[in-house]
């Protein structure tokens, strides 16, 4: 059974850059693309971007400019990082396996001054 | 992007009786593989969305057998025959035929 822990800052300044990393455990990490997908406060799902274990990835066009998805598979990891933050990026940041029962705990990140 | 609208946006039921939650694409999710990916979720507060359904009509493991999917191409329905307690909860709808992947708005299932 594929789980999957993530970790990183919670709390950031605006302009600064979310980092948040997800750990892949019991499962094979080949053949999938691993997403992070986000959560306004109150609000609905919005997914961010995917990459694979060849590192090939894909972003939402909203949010391109600012994301960098990166994976390392002698650790069975793959990052997110969101640079140049607002309140706006204040979201529970999951990481996940869209289509699938996948998906870490979520993280809470609040940009606030 | 495929646009995912659900409806209604809540949903109020006395125990034992049924739930039905739309969900219509801007765009059909029929891949020219056969299938149509369209899923269901299920989030509950402080808690990942959980997987109900999957491709339309496919139970996941451990659902019970009160949940049902249904629809094609671009309009969809996810029904639960007798509501229960533990229903309640946020249901999400997802395409993932195309990228971005798209979520419906969430429509909260509460008990009357």
């Amino acid at each position: 059974q594929v789980q999957l822990q993530q970790w990183g800052a919670g709390l950031l300044k605006p302009s600064e850059t979310l980092s948040l990393t997800c750990g892949v455990y019991g499962g094979s990490f080949s053949g999938y693309y691993w997403s992070w997908i986000r959560q306004p406060p109150g609000k609905g799902l919005e997914w961010i971007g995917e990459i694979n274990q060849s590192g090939s990835t894909n972003y939402n066009p909203s949010l391109k400019s600012r994301v960098t998805i990166s994976i390392d598979t002698s650790k069975n990891q793959f990052s997110l990082k969101l640079s140049s933050v607002t309140a706006a990026d204040t979201a529970v940041y999951f990481c996940a396996r869209p289509g699938t029962e996948v998906w870490g705990k979520g993280t809470t990140v609040t940009v606030s001054s | 992007d495929i646009v995912m609208t659900q409806t209604p946006l809540s949903l109020s039921v006395t125990p034992g009786q049924p739930a039905s939650i739309s969900c219509k694409s801007s765009q059909s999710l029929l891949h020219s593989d056969g299938k149509t990916y369209l899923y269901w979720y299920l989030q509950k507060p402080g808690q990942p969305p959980h997987l109900v359904i999957y491709e339309v009509s496919n139970r996941f493991s451990g659902v019970p057998d009160r949940f049902s999917g249904s629809g094609s191409a671009t309009d969809f329905t996810l029904k639960i025959s007798r509501v229960e307690a533990e229903d309640v909860g946020v249901y999400y709808c997802m395409q993932s035929i195309q990228l971005p992947r798209t979520f419906g708005q969430g429509t909260k299932l509460e008990i009357k």
